[in-house]
């Protein structure tokens, strides 16, 4: 059964570092993985998603590289901003039987982005 | 505006009270799922369905039931709804169960007393 872990749990940071959140997963028979964000008491907010066969993927200030032979991902935040603080979370998406996929989740890194 | 739409956002009920949460999509997708999430453990998936009439189970069905006659409505029910159910509740679609980036309702937060 796929796990998906995130380290750090908890992450404060000054506003304008650069910080790395870590995904790992133990199958990496997967067909993609995708990074959420999600704000307290809020839905999940889809901020990329890296397909099976890509390395990576970027949009703005955020960059996510997969390494699927050792079931690894991080998400790359440039010049952090305390708008940045909510909680990130890692899905990976795979096969699980009967023509059906089935998406896995990690507990998630809580940022804190300090002004 | 594309979206995923869930209600009740907020519900407070009573134990063996059946309840039915509504989802519905605007994008035409044929995939839809319900997940729970709890300190702790993370989002669960709950229930998926890949098509109309088409429904299976995720890691924790025990307790709900669901329905997918219509491509755009995947309600979530609680015939005898339990305190071990309080929890926050979300749908999501994706246009296929493959490859496709999920998109999430706002969630609704369940109590059972």
């Amino acid at each position: 059964k796929q796990e998906v872990t995130q380290i750090p749990a908890a992450l404060s940071v000054p506003e304008g570092e650069n910080l790395v959140l870590n995904c790992s997963f133990t199958d990496s028979a997967i067909y993609n993985l995708q990074w959420f964000r999600q704000d307290p008491g809020k839905g999940l907010t889809s901020l990329l998603l890296i397909q099976s066969s890509q390395r990576e993927q970027t949009s703005g200030r955020l960059n996510a590289s997969l390494d699927k032979s050792s079931g690894r991902s991080t998400l790359y935040i440039a010049a952090s901003q305390p708008g940045d603080s909510a909680t990130y979370l890692c899905a990976v998406r795979g096969y699980s039987g009967a023509g059906s996929y089935q998406l896995t989740f990690g507990k998630g890194t809580k940022l804190s982005v300090i002004p | 505006e594309a979206q995923v739409t869930q209600n009740p956002r907020y519900l407070i009920t009573v134990t063996g009270k059946k309840l039915t949460v509504t989802c519905s999509q605007n994008m035409n997708h044929e995939y839809m799922s319900w997940y729970r999430q709890d300190p702790g453990l993370g989002l669960r998936q709950i229930y998926y369905s890949m098509n109309v009439e088409v429904t299976d189970k995720g890691d924790v069905p025990e307790g709900y039931k669901v329905s997918r006659k219509e491509k755009r409505n995947f309600p979530l029910i609680l015939e005898s709804p339990s305190p071990n159910q309080t929890s926050l509740y979300f749908c999501a679609s994706s246009p296929s169960a493959g490859e496709d980036t999920q998109y999430f309702g706002p969630g609704t937060r369940l109590t059972v007393l």
